[in-house]
């Protein structure tokens, strides 16, 4: 079982749709991260908070917005997406900080469909 | 830069068989090294690490064995299941400096076992 919980699993939602993705962790980490991936392809990093504060964005388009509550939680905003970000999202947590070199921890992902 | 190199798949073996996944790496600082496993429709899940030289790390039959000298880290399984069929990805991450801790994966090998 998975330590780190995403809701929803699936998500199907057309381009003027406004929807969010959730990240939940208890594991007591600081760093926290959102990935995208494609079929068959490794993670690709999309933004990172450390503790709670965003530290790395990947040049990611601003339809995507994300938001960190408080140090469990981490929340992805969709906004106008394209057919090109369909794809499984994956949150991911570690010990430490952003430059530490612990292993980060996966969910299970949201699979994300936009038509 | 950091980058990670694993051998290509897909990689197809009859149950019991011995299983090499072949990883190496180029590294800016001394990096840790992690294999990662995704099973069809999940997230990622951290199967083994190994933090310095030398290190062998192991979990579920699986190992792997950090060499500075080959910069390398195999994976091996002495006998393989049906169920260790999924997508394994090689990722190392080096703490500290302009890779801020970022997770460098390689593109994955894809395993089948055939009963």
């Amino acid at each position: 079982d998975t330590e780190v919980t995403q809701t929803p699993k699936h998500l199907v939602m057309g381009m003027t749709n406004k929807k969010s993705l959730k990240c939940e962790q208890h594991m007591g980490h600081r760093a926290m991260y959102w990935y995208k991936q494609k079929a068959k392809k490794p993670p690709e990093l999309m933004f990172v908070y450390s503790y709670e504060k965003l530290s790395i964005n990947e040049s990611v388009p601003s339809r995507f917005s994300p938001e960190c509550p408080n140090s469990s939680l981490l929340n992805l905003h969709l906004h106008a997406l394209q057919p090109e970000d369909s794809a499984l999202y994956l949150c991911a947590s570690s010990a430490g900080d952003t430059y530490s070199n612990q292993p980060q921890h996966f969910g299970d992902g949201t699979r994300l469909s936009i038509l | 830069g950091n980058s990670v190199t694993q051998m290509e798949g897909p990689v197809t073996l009859s149950e019991e068989a011995f299983l090499t996944i072949n990883c190496t790496y180029t590294a800016t600082g001394y990096p840790s090294l992690f294999w990662y496993v995704q099973y069809p429709g999940e997230g990622l899940q951290l199967l083994l690490k190994a933090t310095k030289a030398d290190d062998k790390g192991s979990n579920k039959g699986f190992e792997a064995t950090y060499r500075k000298e080959t910069t390398s880290f195999h994976l091996e399984k002495g006998s393989v299941q049906v169920s260790d069929s999924a997508v394994y990805f090689c990722a190392l991450r080096v703490a500290g400096g302009t890779s801020y801790g970022k997770l460098t994966f390689g593109q994955g090998t894809i395993l089948t076992v055939h009963p």
